[in-house]
């Protein structure tokens, strides 16, 4: 029973243009949700992450949505830069707990 | 200042052998959370302290797992009697609990454990 999903194992997007990821949850309990950029033989470096009291948050190119009744999530990215391909991971938490991951998304910014 | 390390960074064991995996969180952090990432896949729990206190380790899939952090900051994730399906990428993460209800966790690089 897979509670984080990520139905997308890749996007290719062109450079300046806005990448746009995807997360569904099942779980009621998450109440914090977190964004993750991983490079192959590293640790997922964390992006940017949003509480269930908001519905956005925005940091620099980087703003990721909440739309808690469709208990879904999104990371856009604006604009797509060559340095941003990488897989993205979303997470969900409960109370601090710890994180329930997606199985990724493979983000390639064509130049 | 340092962020999670990790060592060793990989290791090869033999079926059989006993390993153990090193984390060293960020000085002051609270929380620290073990986990485990297959191929392809995206980390899986395995095991949550508080300081000293281990409260959750529903995940650890066989009690082969054992894991301590006994002064509450470097914690151990210690794997008997390997076997080839433990072979994984195990992650270590920190973290405080920000007054605003914020939990980011951060990561270590990992060790990729391979059982031969």
């Amino acid at each position: 029973d897979q509670q984080v999903k990520q139905n997308s194992p890749s996007l290719s997007v062109q450079e300046g243009r806005i990448s746009i990821l995807n997360c569904d949850y099942t779980n009621s309990m998450f109440d914090y949700f977190l964004w993750y950029k991983k490079y192959p033989a590293e640790g997922p470096t964390f992006l940017i992450s949003i509480s269930s009291i908001k519905d956005k948050n925005e940091d620099g190119r980087f703003t990721v949505f909440l739309n808690k009744s469709a208990k879904h999530l999104s990371l856009h990215i604006v604009p797509s830069q060559p340095g941003d391909s990488a897989v993205y991971f979303c997470a969900a938490s409960p109370f601090g707990r710890q994180l329930t991951f997606g199985s990724g998304t493979q983000l390639t910014v064509l130049p | 200042g340092a962020g999670v390390s990790q060592s060793p960074r990989y290791k090869v064991a033999k079926r059989g052998q006993d390993v153990a995996l090193r984390c060293d969180p960020i000085s002051g952090h609270v929380s620290l959370f073990w986990y485990q990432q297959a191929l392809g896949q995206g980390p899986e729990f395995l095991t949550y302290f508080q300081n000293e206190a281990q409260l959750d380790k529903s995940g650890l899939p066989s009690d082969r797992f054992f894991a301590e952090r006994p002064e509450g900051s470097v914690s151990t994730l210690k794997i008997q009697r390997t076997q080839q399906e433990d072979s994984a990428v195990y992650l270590c993460a920190s973290s405080q609990i920000g007054l605003a209800g914020d939990y980011e966790q951060y990561f270590g690089p990992g060790t990729r454990l391979t059982v031969t």
